[in-house]
């Protein structure tokens, strides 16, 4: 089955804790992201990948890393996680838009993260 | 910069009458649109999107989307709204010059039974 998968679904850590978000897709996808989504602002891109080794940043990058040193995999990575980064994040991956049709992304479940 | 906006938080209507959630965007070039639900607890699912060509496009569900370039819109619409149609919408843009996906900031539906 085609799929988007995140660990952990729910996390909470307190500040400083360094914590990794897992990702992976099956679908042999060159394009990755990760959003986060809170009330009100809809989903922020964090980062994204369009293929192993490139990485860039999105809309909201301060206070995350990530890693594509696999097609497969993108974790995120909370080097010293603070408060407002409590949130419920997505990972994400497509084909690339341009000759793959403008391809459609497909999401993981979710991982609701609180910081305290 | 490419950008979407989606100018309504919450749209209520009746089961069975037509429904349309709105989306206007900004991007150089020709852009990818897109249309995704979510549900509670749940990640985005893919409804349906526009490349070129017919610009009603048809998708999942009984969802259907016009897209208009000279207004840059590109609204989400079904004929008849069921209670279940309820949930998240969010309309997004791909930009071909740097591949990123935007999303707007959602759309709330409520079907009223």
């Amino acid at each position: 089955e085609a799929q988007v998968t995140q660990n952990p679904r729910y996390l909470i850590t307190v500040t400083g804790k360094k914590l990794t978000v897992t990702c992976s897709q099956n679908m042999n996808h060159e394009y990755m992201s990760w959003y986060r989504q809170d009330p009100g602002l809809g989903l922020r891109q964090i980062y994204y990948s369009m293929n192993v080794e490139v990485t860039d940043k999105g809309d909201v990058p301060e206070g995350y890393k990530v890693s594509r040193k696999e097609k497969r995999n993108f974790p995120l990575i909370l080097e010293s996680p603070s408060p407002n980064q409590t949130s419920l994040y997505f990972c994400a991956s497509s084909n690339r838009g341009r000759g793959g049709g403008g391809a459609e992304a497909f999401f993981g479940q979710g991982t609701r993260l609180t910081v305290v | 910069a490419q950008s979407v906006a989606q100018p309504e938080d919450q749209v209520n209507v009746a089961e069975g009458n037509p429904l349309t959630v709105k989306c206007t965007y900004s991007v150089s070039g020709n852009p990818y649109l897109f249309w995704y639900v979510q549900y509670p607890n749940r990640g985005l699912q893919f409804l349906l999107k526009y490349i070129t060509g017919d610009n009603l496009v048809k998708g999942s569900y009984g969802f259907e989307a016009e897209f208009n370039k000279s207004q840059t819109s590109f609204h989400l619409k079904k004929p008849s709204a069921l209670v279940s149609d309820s949930a998240l919408y969010f309309c997004a843009v791909r930009d071909m010059r740097d591949d990123k996906i935007i999303f707007g900031k959602g759309t709330r539906l409520h079907i009223l039974p």
